[in-house]
């Protein structure tokens, strides 16, 4: 069964600071990552996707990396800013899409971005 | 367009209600899903539709019944639910992979349900 496990649960920086956020899964058998953003009471946004072809993918001042073999993820923010406090939510989609797809989310990291 | 609307955002309903959630997507996407998330929890997957069929239930209570009466549309029709069911309900799509290489999902911003 796989599981999906973010580090930190909660993240408190100053305006600036580049930061880095991880996502580790148990079974590499994956065909997407997705990482999401999700501001209280909303829906999800979709940031990045990395396709488990990919190593990595930018998009601003967001980098996502992925190392299937050794089951990691991380989310690169540089130059944070306050509008970036969210809750940060990592998806990994295995199986076959539409038919026995699984996708699985951590239980997100929690980022506060001070002024 | 990467916009999937959800109606109503909140919906307050007692316990013998029936009501429905609606789900629209104009992107072509040909899969869509149901997703429950409760307070401070990641969403939890409750039934996927591919090309209008439905593929996944998660074993969710037949209070919940899914439709989907055409590629754009999804519906969670409710009845008879519970105070503990109270959630945010979440509506995703993606379209087949074969079709546009990567199988990008894509969220609505949830319907905010509140069972008395």
């Amino acid at each position: 069964k796989q599981e999906v496990t973010q580090i930190p649960a909660a993240l408190s920086v100053p305006e600036g600071e580049n930061l880095v956020l991880n996502c580790s899964f148990t079974d590499s058998a994956i065909y997407n990552l997705q990482w999401f953003r999700q501001d209280p009471g909303k829906g999800l946004t979709s940031l990045l996707l990395i396709q488990s072809s990919q190593r990595e993918q930018t998009s601003g001042r967001l980098n996502a990396s992925l190392d299937k073999s050794s089951g990691r993820s991380t989310l690169y923010i540089a130059a944070s800013q306050p509008g970036d406090s969210a809750t940060y939510l990592c998806a990994v989609i295995s199986g076959e899409w539409g038919g026995s797809e699984k996708l699985v989310f951590g239980k997100g990291t929690k980022l506060t971005v001070n002024p | 367009d990467t916009e999937v609307t959800q109606t109503p955002k909140h919906l307050v309903m007692g316990m013998t209600n029936k009501k429905s959630l609606k789900c629209e997507q104009h992107m072509g996407h040909r899969a869509m899903y149901w997703y429950k998330q409760k307070a401070k929890k990641p969403p939890e997957l409750m039934f996927v539709y591919s090309y209008e069929k439905l593929s996944i239930n998660e074993s969710v209570p037949s209070r919940f019944s899914p439709e989907c009466p055409n590629s754009s549309l999804l519906n969670l029709h409710l009845h008879a639910l519970q105070p503990e069911d109270s959630a945010l309900y979440l509506c995703a799509s993606s379209q087949d992979p074969q079709r546009s290489n990567t199988g990008e999902l894509f969220f609505g911003e949830g319907s905010r349900l509140t069972v008395l």
